[in-house]
């Protein structure tokens, strides 16, 4: 079984200031880890992907996340948030053989001036 | 040159009624989903279509129908349509032709489900 918990339903920043998603899964397999990126009233984007490769990985605008087995984690950084970067964030494990994705539950990041 | 396309993009209907959604994408990819988002922004896979082939069929009620007339489209059909069907329905779709777990699911905009 997989299972995927973002321990955050909102987060909210200043822009300019670093962005700090959490996400913790839990798999019995090796996992294939997913952010996705869902702005308002508008289908999902993927910003990256892990799928045992390097464990830090970059994404687009400047997101990255790092695969840390130990803590069973894969959380989402950014350095400086950007207005343009409000959205809801969901993070996405994939441990099967088909491509069955399983989401969390979403965060919602705000940005303020 | 949209990559996922979906119609409607909003569809408002009366209970009781039969409704379909249409999907479709132009990447040659071999897979294709439908998940449902409901009103909490959770979002759960539906079903999975591995070219006009059923390979994931979740605990749906049976008055939801996928068909898949090609690898390119999965449309989605509902019969009887309830109050609790009202969420956003998104379509997917991935490369691989084993569902292969690395595979990067690409969504189309959604579409909004209104049940009165």
């Amino acid at each position: 079984a997989q299972s995927v918990t973002q321990l955050d339903s909102h987060v909210s920043v200043s822009e300019g200031t670093p962005v700090l998603l959490r996400c913790n899964y839990s798999s019995s397999y090796s996992p294939s880890l997913f952010w996705y990126v869902q702005h308002p009233n508008k289908g999902l984007q993927l910003l990256l992907k892990y799928t045992s490769a390097a464990t830090l990985v970059k994404g687009i605008n400047g997101f990255e996340a790092e695969f840390k087995k130990s803590e069973t984690s894969f959380h989402l950084t950014k350095p400086s948030a950007h207005m343009s970067d409000a959205a809801e964030y969901f993070c996405v494990v994939n441990t099967g053989t088909a491509s069955k994705l399983t989401f969390g539950t979403g965060t919602r990041l705000q940005v303020t001036l | 040159d949209t990559a996922v396309s979906q119609t409607p993009k909003y569809l408002v209907t009366q209970m009781g009624n039969d409704k379909s959604i249409k999907c479709e994408q132009n990447l040659g990819h071999d897979t294709m989903y439908w998940y449902k988002q409901d009103s909490k922004k959770f979002l759960k896979i539906m079903f999975s279509y591995n070219n006009k082939e059923l390979i994931i069929n979740e605990t749906v009620p049976n008055r939801f129908s996928p068909k898949s007339p090609d690898k390119a489209h999965l449309n989605l059909h509902i019969n009887s349509l309830e109050l609790g069907d009202s969420a956003v329905y998104f379509c997917a779709s991935s490369h691989g032709t084993s569902g292969a777990r690395t595979d990067t699911q690409y969504f189309g905009p959604g579409t909004r489900l209104t049940v009165l």
